[in-house]
């Protein structure tokens, strides 16, 4: 089983929408992340979070430390927002601090 | 405000050539890693650094050398480039192990 979980894998959306995109994890954490990557294009950080919820726009994570459970909104959603929505939580193992990723939430908004 | 730079954007590789992808980062952090990215899977870890002179070994280490010299650079070399090493590369830093990570535009690399 992975450490870190998304679904759904993918989503495909109307124009206006609201979107829901969750995480789930399975290991101690100091942070999470939520990225996003544009086909063909790099991976830009969204949010970083390690309680509670942060606003950005039209974006909107929460993360729930006891459930280990993170989701992220997008309100009123628009073709720009396609993309690979990945989850990312910061865990201490190994010896190290280390990223874990999800696999990605490929999100399509259709006009 | 460039960031996090990596080059070349796409390289295409014979097997058992060898090649240096070239990462550096303009803004003072000490800490830099690579990662790949393969179709399904999560990113994964290669090699990471916390700062000039020390490197260590991430997840799938297998293959790659890293180096890093200056605060600013973090090259990954493949010594002896193999198909299975057919991948997205991703370059990142971020202040210290637990600060946001910034993330270069990715290197796609076939090895035929």
């Amino acid at each position: 089983k992975n450490e870190v979980e998304q679904s759904p894998q993918n989503l495909t959306a109307q124009e206006g929408e609201f979107i829901t995109i969750n995480c789930s994890y399975s290991v101690g954490i100091s942070a999470l992340h939520w990225l996003q990557q544009h086909p063909g294009g790099g991976i830009v950080s969204l949010f970083m979070l390690s309680s509670g919820k942060k606003k950005h726009g039209r974006l909107i994570a929460t993360i729930n430390i006891q459930e280990k459970h993170s989701s992220l909104h997008i309100t009123a959603s628009h073709p720009r927002d396609s993309a690979v929505y990945i989850c990312a939580v910061k865990s201490f193992s190994g010896g190290y601090n280390k990223l874990i990723f999800g696999a990605g939430t490929r999100l399509a908004v259709h006009p | 405000n460039a960031g996090v730079t990596q080059t070349p954007k796409f390289q295409v590789l014979k097997t058992g050539q060898s090649m240096t992808l070239q990462c550096a980062q303009d803004m003072n952090h000490e800490y830099m890693s690579w990662y790949r990215q393969d179709p399904g899977m999560g990113l994964r870890l290669i090699h990471y650094s916390v700062g000039a002179g020390i490197t260590d070994q991430g997840e799938v280490p297998n293959g790659y050398n890293v180096s890093r010299s200056t605060t600013e650079d973090f090259p990954l070399r493949l010594l002896s480039a193999a198909p299975s090493q057919t991948s997205v590369y991703f370059c990142a830093s971020s202040r210290g192990e637990t600060g946001q990570a910034f993330f270069g535009q990715g290197t796609r690399l076939t090895v035929v």
